[in-house]
């Protein structure tokens, strides 16, 4: 049971335009909420969060948008940079409940055409 | 400079061989994790140590173990057990504050000869 979900395997967004990625999740109980952006043979680099207090996050070109009623949570990275080409993974951890453990979705390639 | 040291970056293993993955922070991170990605998955949770001398299994330990002596190393030891070893393996460490997140390592490939 993939209780968070990336259905877009991949995005192709002109540079300089908004990219959007979505993520669906399952579990009420998850509370707190990650991007992480990877390149190939690195480890993930945090990017941005939110918690279930919040709605909307915002730091620099990044922003996280959370929609608890539809479970849903999106980033927008604006305006898109051909460095911003890499896999982005949401997570998922139900922190508050005494859970840690991040979910992770299956990630969404984002492909920056110059 | 902090941060999370994995060893080696590439690891080639032979059939029957128990070998063991090496992770080290220096950021003073309370909790350890090691995942596993394999092609076209997300992470999945091997093992997590919230403190020394203490682990739970993840969502996929069979074939794996691991321990935690010290709080700055968490080592991981994929086992001859282990039937589908050749993967991607990162660690990662946080806080366990609410609201603080899991920072990753870079990385060790394994695989099998």
């Amino acid at each position: 049971d993939q209780q968070v979900k990336q259905n877009s395997p991949s995005l192709s967004v002109q540079e300089g335009r908004i990219s959007i990625l979505n993520c669906d999740y399952t579990n009420s109980m998850f509370d707190y909420f990650l991007w992480y952006k990877k390149y190939p043979a690195e480890g993930p680099t945090f990017l941005i969060s939110i918690s279930s207090i919040k709605d909307k996050n915002e730091d620099g070109r990044f922003t996280v948008f959370l929609n608890k009623s539809a479970k849903h949570l999106s980033l927008h990275i604006v305006p898109s940079q051909p460095g911003d080409s890499a896999v982005y993974f949401c997570a998922a951890s139900a922190r508050s409940f005494g859970n840690e453990k991040l979910t992770f979705g299956t990630g969404t390639r984002l492909t920056i055409i110059p | 400079d902090g941060g999370i040291t994995q060893s080696p970056k590439y690891l080639f293993r032979k059939e029957g061989q128990n070998v063991t993955l090496s992770c080290e922070q220096n950021l003073n991170h309370d909790a350890m994790y090691w995942y596993r990605q394999d092609p076209g998955q997300g992470l999945r949770l091997i093992y997590y140590s919230q403190i020394v001398n203490d682990f739970q299994k993840g969502d996929i330990a069979e074939g794996y173990s691991v321990s935690r002596e010290k709080k700055e190393s968490f080592p991981l030891t994929v086992t001859s057990a282990q039937k589908n070893p050749t993967a991607f393996y990162l660690c990662a460490s946080d806080f366990r504050e609410v609201n603080q997140p899991q920072h990753f390592g870079d990385g060790t490939r394994l695989s099998i000869l």
